[in-house]
């Protein structure tokens, strides 16, 4: 069954530090979002992108953020300088085509922590 | 201001015992309603998805009903399991300023005990 997969699983870092999580979508996916779920909180969209551009994004996803998505299957979210309060678990999802009730399916998450 | 309840926060039942989650909705305009089962420490997983129309629909041991005139719905399970043990949220997609959005809920804890 297809899947999104995520790296790293978990990834200790030092305040101030950049970070780059990556995510390989299901492939003939052409939505793909990243959340974020601060632990024992709500899960959170940060940005979702579409035809290789950010079509929405959230006021969490201020200018430390980025995405990109440098091939025909990665997707990756980079987090320019990490902050204590970055420190969360992160999501890629992706869902196809129709703009409908697609269904969305989520990574395994990374996992941050920012010392 | 969109927003997703549900409740109860926690919930524990004992083996084999069947339990209902809410989730009520102040979204608008409503477009569908999803129901997601998260692990501890894993991504979601979606158990349905409900569109305006739709009243009931199940998958396996769980049943989800939505009931659109009062923005409610609830996700019924039947003979609980011990692997049923995950946080369930409830997620409305809905169109804001024109574009897709999902709004989630914060989840029930479930615990499944023997």
């Amino acid at each position: 069954e297809p899947e999104v997969t995520q790296t790293p699983s978990h990834q200790v870092t030092q305040m101030g530090q950049e970070v780059i999580l990556r995510c390989v979508p299901i492939s003939n996916h052409l939505y793909f979002y990243w959340y974020r779920q601060i632990l024992g909180q709500k899960v959170e969209f940060l940005v979702s992108f579409y035809n290789n551009e950010i079509s929405e994004k959230s006021e969490i996803f201020d200018d430390q953020f980025s995405v990109e998505r440098p091939d025909g299957s990665n997707f990756t979210l980079k987090i320019r300088s990490t902050k204590l309060e970055d420190s969360a678990m992160y999501f890629c999802a992706s869902r196809g085509a129709g703009v409908g009730t697609g269904e969305l399916f989520f990574g395994e998450g990374s996992r941050l922590t920012v010392l | 201001k969109n927003q997703v309840e549900q409740s109860p926060q926690s919930l524990i039942i004992l083996e084999g015992k069947n339990c209902t989650l809410q989730c009520n909705y102040t979204v608008s305009p409503f477009s569908n309603l999803r129901w997601y089962k998260q692990d501890t420490g894993r991504g979601p997983v979606s158990l349905t998805i409900m569109t305006f129309s739709e009243n009931t629909k199940s998958n396996g041991r769980y049943t989800a009903t939505l009931d659109a005139d009062t923005k409610q719905s609830s996700l019924h399970i039947t003979a609980s399991q011990l692997s049923d043990s995950a946080s369930y949220i409830c997620v409305v997609s809905h169109m804001d300023t024109g574009r897709r959005a999902l709004t989630f809920g914060s989840g029930t804890r479930l615990q499944v005990q023997p």
